[in-house]
């Protein structure tokens, strides 16, 4: 079964802190990655995509790829309390549409 | 724009009740989802139409019924739902049904079953 995984946390991180957040997933031949950001009672907004190794950023994120370890994480720059919420990592299965989802990490950012 | 609508926000029905949640995005997308998701818990796939038509069914009970009228519209028909089927329920939607495209959320319904 394919799978994805994420520690659930909660991660906290004190504001002006780099928050790291880091998934791994077992279907070896997915292309996609997505991270979405779920705050408390609202659906998912998505934050990032990725399809290459490497790094992608977008203004205080970044996303890494690495997948011959199979290995995909966000990192959040200058965290600020608006970025308290739940962050779901997404892949795309490898043959079909679906979306396999992790359990989301909840990152709490202190003042 | 990435704007998926739902309606309606909320929705509180008896076991008895038959009602219907509607989406609907005008980004030209060919493909949409319909989601479960309880609390702390990821969304968990329901449907999926691609071209307006089903492609995916994950073994949802029959009280839960899709219909995508056109293009641009999705409904999910409920009937004679348990308590335990109270969840958000979200509708996304992407350019099509490949893996490596982005799917795009609506704010969901938060369907309440008495």
């Amino acid at each position: 079964q394919k799978e994805v995984e994420q520690n659930s946390g909660p991660l906290s991180v004190p504001e002006g802190a780099i928050a790291s957040l880091n998934c791994t997933y077992s279907d070896r031949v997915s292309q996609s990655f997505f991270w979405y950001r779920q705050y408390s009672g609202k659906s998912p907004e998505l934050i990032m995509s990725i399809y290459s190794n490497g790094d992608k950023e977008d203004g205080r994120f970044t996303a890494q790829l690495n997948k011959a370890s199979q290995y995909v994480s966000l990192l959040i720059r200058d965290s600020q309390p608006s970025d308290s919420a739940t962050y779901l990592c997404a892949v795309g299965a490898s043959n079909t549409g679906k979306l396999i989802f992790g359990q989301g990490t909840t990152l709490q950012v202190k003042p | 724009d990435t704007e998926v609508t739902q309606t309606p926000k909320h929705l509180v029905m008896g076991m008895t009740n038959k009602k219907s949640l509607k989406c609907e995005q005008h980004m030209g997308h060919r493909a949409m989802y319909w989601y479960k998701q309880k609390a702390k818990k990821p969304p968990e796939l329901m449907f999926v139409y691609s071209y307006e038509k089903l492609s995916i069914n994950e073994s949802v009970p029959s009280r839960f019924s899709p219909e995508c009228p056109n293009s641009s519209l999705l409904n999910l028909h409920l009937h004679a739902l348990q308590p335990e089927d109270s969840a958000l329920y979200l509708c996304a939607s992407s350019q099509d049904e490949g893996y490596s495209n982005i799917q795009y959320f609506g704010a969901g319904t938060r369907l309440s079953v008495l």
